[in-house]
Order: structure tokens, then sequence, then C-alpha cells
């Protein structure tokens, strides 16, 4: 079964990196993702695609602060010099034949 | 620039229907597959339904398969969610979403969601 797992939460200080993870299930690691960032009360917006090579494909005007990568059946999505408008709900999300997939979503703080 | 408008949210009582639509404009919209996602209120992202450029391959969530009907009027550059048997459970915002490719792949861009609420 396909399924994202992502934790629930993380926090990074105004100014610092933070790297959020998202795990394939067993037997999905060749899969590509993309990210998702939601800021309250607003829709979501597409950030990236993080293809299975490790190649990406940025949404139209993501800043350079934001990159992809992977290693095995992990995804990263890592936001650099952080800013307090960084502070936000982000989800993964993949597919298959006929099947399209969230993970549950990491809340970012910023402190 | 791309924009998708959703219209047709609104209150029904349980086992009633509604007609979600989606406006599609900025790009060829034939070009490429579509999807529905939703969200609960303070909950994460489902992925409802997607249905192909050609609107000729359509997929469903388990959660709504057999209620739910995805369909697709590419001269009128325009989505469809037809929703029958509604539950309280199906109470959410609705997302019209297009994909990365004509196919089923990942979304690249999001409407601004059309609230349904389920409840009598």
């Amino acid at each position: 079964q396909l399924v994202l797992t992502q934790s629930p939460s993380a926090s990074a200080s105004l100014g610092a990196s933070v790297k959020l993870t998202c795990t394939l299930s067993s037997g999905h690691s060749s899969y590509a993702i993309a990210w998702h960032q939601q800021q309250p009360e607003k829709g979501p917006r597409y950030l990236m695609q993080v293809n299975s090579d490790g190649s990406h494909n940025k949404g139209d005007g993501i800043p350079d602060r934001f990159s992809g990568s992977r290693s095995g059946a992990e995804r990263y999505l890592t936001i650099s010099s952080l800013q307090s408008d960084d502070e936000a709900d982000y989800y993964c999300q993949t597919w298959g034949t006929g099947i399209q997939v969230f993970g549950g979503g990491t809340k970012l703080s910023v402190l | 620039e791309v924009q998708l408008l959703e219209s047709g949210g609104g209150l029904v009582q349980p086992g009633g229907s509604l007609r979600l639509s989606c406006a599609a404009s900025g790009f060829t919209f034939s070009n490429y597959a579509m999807s529905w996602v939703r969200q609960a209120p303070g909950k994460g992202l489902e992925w409802v339904s997607g249905v192909s450029g050609s609107g000729g391959s359509t997929y469903y969530a388990d959660s709504v398969k057999g209620r739910f009907t995805i369909s697709r009027d590419n001269s009128k550059n325009t989505l469809y969610l037809q929703m029958n048997s509604l539950r309280a459970d199906d109470t959410a915002v609705y997302y019209c979403a297009k994909d990365f490719s004509g196919t089923n792949s990942c979304v690249v861009y999001w409407g601004q969601g059309t609230l349904v609420t389920v409840s009598s």
C-alpha cells in the first residue's frame, strides 16, 4: 500500500534552516513526490516535485531558499534562511496507477 | 496565469447531492489531468478523484467510490464533481487542482477551494 509518513511537527529559529522529511512506504522507494505549503487560513501552494533521481521541478516564484533532495525512501524539503511566513503546514504527495496520496502533513513553527 | 475557480459548494442534508464546478484558464485545459482534493476542518489534505486530460480515465479514492463522479468538458474548460449520497464526513473544503501532466500525476496548481457542509 502506497503511504507517505511525515512527522506532525517541526520547529526552527528565524534565519536558521530546517529539513522536513517524508518517508515512502516499503516497496515504493523509487517514487517521485511533490511538496506543498499551506499557510494559515490559506489554500495549498505547490512548491516542487522531487524526482527519483533527485532532480526537482519548482513551482512558479518559489525562492531558492526552498530545495528538495532524497535518500532511499526518504524525501526532504530544506528551507534555509527561515522567515516568519514560512510558518505553515507542509504536505508531501505521491502518485501511482489510478491513485494519489498525501502525507499527514508537518506543522512548521518558526521561533 | 493559471486560474482555477471553484463553485457549487454549500450546505446540504445527509443523503443529498451537490455538483461542484471548476472553471480553468491560463493553460491548454485538455492537455492536463485534473484532480479534486478535499480538506476536512482542522485536518490534512485528502485526494478525492482525478481525470485524465482526455477524460477517458477517471480515478477515485475508496472513500468516495460509487458516490462521486468526476467529469470534464474540454470545450468549456470546466471540471466537475457530482457528489451523491453525501455524508457528514464529506464536509470539507474541496479544491480543484491541475496536475503536472496529461495523466495521473502530482498537483501543480490549486484553486482557492469551495466549502461543502453536510448537515441536517
